[in-house]
């Protein structure tokens, strides 16, 4: 079965500080993969999206990007924090193929609090 | 740009009524519909989906029913039980090869004992 991991559950980082997060999917190839962020109550923006190995699109522009070094690891970085960037980031898959391309499972989430 | 609204924000029932939850989207193109359960601090879940070659699906307590000549979409829950109670997104797949999804503002569902 197919599972998705992200790390670290949670992190509190000052202004101007870098960000890495890392998200793996395991049990599966070629998914696609995607970067959401959740504002407290409030819904999913998605950031980014990854059909392949480094290919990566953005869907809003911020200071914040992302690469997919591997087939199933996909990260999210930033060189240098905003207080807007706190939030609850969460990694999600969609399983490869034309039958459930649209299907897409969220990993655990990564509580961001910038300080 | 593609948008999906959903309505209403907020939705307190009593335990064993039903609640029912709405979204219209704008992309003609969409073609899958699903939803998602997200309990406080947790991740969202996905309860159930439906593409646009049915009209009703099913799954013990929760249906979806979707109209893609008004493109409305709604959720259905009957017998509430205080374990519903979350946050429910209702997403629309964008039109296109980039499988994408764009989602709901979401619903407070509070079910009291």
């Amino acid at each position: 079965s197919q599972t998705i991991h992200q790390w670290p559950a949670t992190l509190v980082q000052p202004v101007g500080s870098p960000l890495s997060l890392e998200c793996t999917v395991e049990g599966t190839s070629n998914p696609n993969l995607y970067w959401y962020r959740q504002a407290a109550g409030r819904g999913l923006q998605l950031l980014f999206y990854s059909v392949g190995i480094g290919q990566i699109s953005s869907e809003v522009p911020q200071n914040l990007s992302a690469s997919r070094p591997q087939d199933r690891q996909f990260i999210l970085s930033s060189k240098k924090l905003l207080l807007s960037d706190s939030g609850f980031y969460l990694c999600a898959w969609t399983p490869p193929g034309t039958g459930r391309g649209y299907e897409q499972y969220f990993g655990p989430g990564t509580r961001l609090t910038v300080t | 740009g593609e948008n999906v609204e959903q309505h209403p924000s907020t939705l307190s029932v009593q335990e064993g009524d039903s609640a029912v939850i709405k979204c219209t989207y704008s992309d003609s193109a969409s073609n899958y519909f699903p939803w998602y359960k997200q309990e406080l601090g947790k991740r969202p879940q996905l309860i159930i989906d439906i593409r646009s070659n049915v009209g009703e699906k099913k799954d013990q307590r929760i249906a979806v029913t979707l109209n893609k000549t008004a493109k409305h979409f709604s959720l259905h829950i009957t017998e509430t039980q205080p374990e519903d109670s979350a946050v429910y997104f209702c997403a629309a797949s964008i039109g296109g090869a980039t499988n994408k999804l764009i989602f709901g503002t979401g619903t407070l569902l509070a079910v009291q004992p």
